[in-house]
């Protein structure tokens, strides 16, 4: 158990509104991700982040943004929910700070947006 | 344009059986592979990897394949049980610490 909690869990929300989900973990893991799962094309990473305050770009960026102010906690943050992020998220630590990368992930946060 | 693909959505196989999940990369400077698995309502959870200096790696009923001039990876699972029926995801690594996933395939193990 990497010690990884998201919250909330499930959310619905309106198209124009702002969503904020929390990733949070209980040990001192420097990498933090955000990755969407939607069918058929995997798990797909969004932002990742190497340290507080140290954030980059995954594949599909474009409408998301995130902080990480303390190393326990990467916040994803939709500024204005569209029908197209309608997905489940999942956030990953990775345990190997340098060498081969095997990430850990949360349980998910399935999030739709009406 | 997919770097790591999973070609077969789903596979259907008895218990007792091989199971054989497949994955193709195009990505030459990927260096090390992983498999994760994944129940309904859960994260994805790490089952086995191979660095690209090896052909095969084992892990009890787990092994898994690399066959780096054909850019192609295998999960092989000997015997199925119905517990892993699930969705199994291959991930491959380049420079840095990301990861690119398959797109995933759903295996079903009947008893």
């Amino acid at each position: 158990d990497a010690g990884i909690t998201q919250s909330p869990r499930h959310k619905v929300t309106e198209t124009g509104t702002p969503v904020t989900l929390r990733c949070h973990q209980t040990e001192n893991h420097r990498y933090m991700y955000w990755y969407r799962q939607d069918p058929g094309h995997g798990l797909r990473l969004i932002h990742y982040s190497y340290g507080v305050k140290d954030t980059d770009k995954g594949e599909v960026s474009d409408g998301y943004s995130v902080s990480r102010s303390k190393t326990e906690d990467f916040l994803l943050t939709l500024e204005s929910a569209t029908s197209s992020q309608t997905s489940v998220y999942f956030c990953a630590i990775s345990v190997s700070e340098t060498g081969y990368n095997e990430q850990f992930f949360g349980p998910g946060t399935r999030l739709t947006v009406l | 344009d997919q770097q790591v693909k999973q070609n077969s959505p789903s596979l259907s196989v008895q218990e007792g059986r091989i199971s054989i999940l497949n994955c193709d990369y195009t990505n030459s400077m990927f260096d090390y592979f992983l498999w994760y698995k994944k129940y309904p309502a859960e994260g994805p959870t790490f089952l086995i990897s191979i660095s690209s200096i090896k052909d095969k790696n084992e892990d009890g009923r787990f092994t898994v394949f690399l066959n780096k001039s054909a850019k192609h990876l295998s999960l092989h699972i000997v015997p199925s049980q119905p517990g892993d029926s699930a969705v199994y995801f291959c991930a491959a690594k380049a420079a840095g610490n990301k990861l690119t996933f398959g797109g995933g395939t759903r295996v079903l193990v009947k008893p």
